[in-house]
């Protein structure tokens, strides 16, 4: 399979649990993104790696979100103390740099609900 | 002030009809500029992306991008229920060292057979 992998794709918790998602990129990409889509809309930026350098994360992420790239290779994105706000799809995407923009490739993502 | 903007629609047309699907932009420092296109329940896939201003065309799908009024379009002929999906701009640029990349809210389309 030569496409970004997400897993798990479905995950359901309670309150104040903590949850982990993992992303597998594309083998040879270095640039890799997490996003946050609720329904209806777009995804929203939360942080970006280039190789395992974590380059920039937003401002709009509070500090039970943290999110590594050990190597360069997979991801993972962990939230603690969960709250029913953070359901949402998390969606990873991976592209190849250096240079300008190249395709972003976008996993299946992970269905968060938290009850 | 989002940096970028997208009407939500939702929008239903007419099989066959011409569909017009805009966003605006604040950041100048945004070069290139996507359309992806997202099926319920999956992940977003690139359509098309142009770096300069002007058209260009795939198909039935015609992207349009107007650097000095911050607007960008995507046209599509002929629609066609299989067209039906969410469709997102996106834009991306080098920003404090960071190859940034910035989606809109996505516009819902159906297209009625």
């Amino acid at each position: 399979d030569t496409g970004v992998s997400q897993d798990p794709r479905h995950k359901i918790t309670k309150r104040g649990q903590n949850v982990t998602f993992r992303c597998d990129p594309i083998s040879e990409h270095n640039r890799l993104y997490w996003y946050r889509q609720t329904l209806g809309q777009g995804p929203e930026f939360l942080t970006y790696f280039q190789n395992e350098a974590q380059l920039e994360k937003s401002r709009l992420l509070s500090d039970r979100f943290s999110a590594e790239r050990p190597k360069g290779s997979f991801s993972t994105l962990e939230i603690q103390r969960t709250e029913q706000g953070d359901s949402a799809m998390y969606l990873c995407a991976s592209s190849l740099g250096p240079g300008g923009y190249t395709e972003a490739f976008f996993g299946q993502g992970t269905r968060l609900t938290v009850v | 002030q989002k940096e970028v903007e997208q009407d939500p629609g939702p929008l239903s047309v007419p099989e066959g009809a011409i569909v017009s699907l805009n966003c605006t932009y604040s950041n100048s420092a945004f070069q290139y500029f996507m359309w992806y296109r997202q099926y319920s329940r999956k992940g977003p896939e690139l359509l098309m992306y142009t770096y300069s201003s002007g058209n260009k065309e795939d198909g039935r799908f015609t992207a349009q991008v107007d650097k000095s009024s911050k607007y960008i379009s995507l046209f599509i002929r002929d629609s066609q229920p299989s067209d039906s999906a969410t469709y997102l701009c996106a834009m991306s640029g080098l920003i404090q060292g960071a190859q940034k990349l910035v989606f809109g809210q996505g516009t819902r389309l159906t297209i009625n057979p």
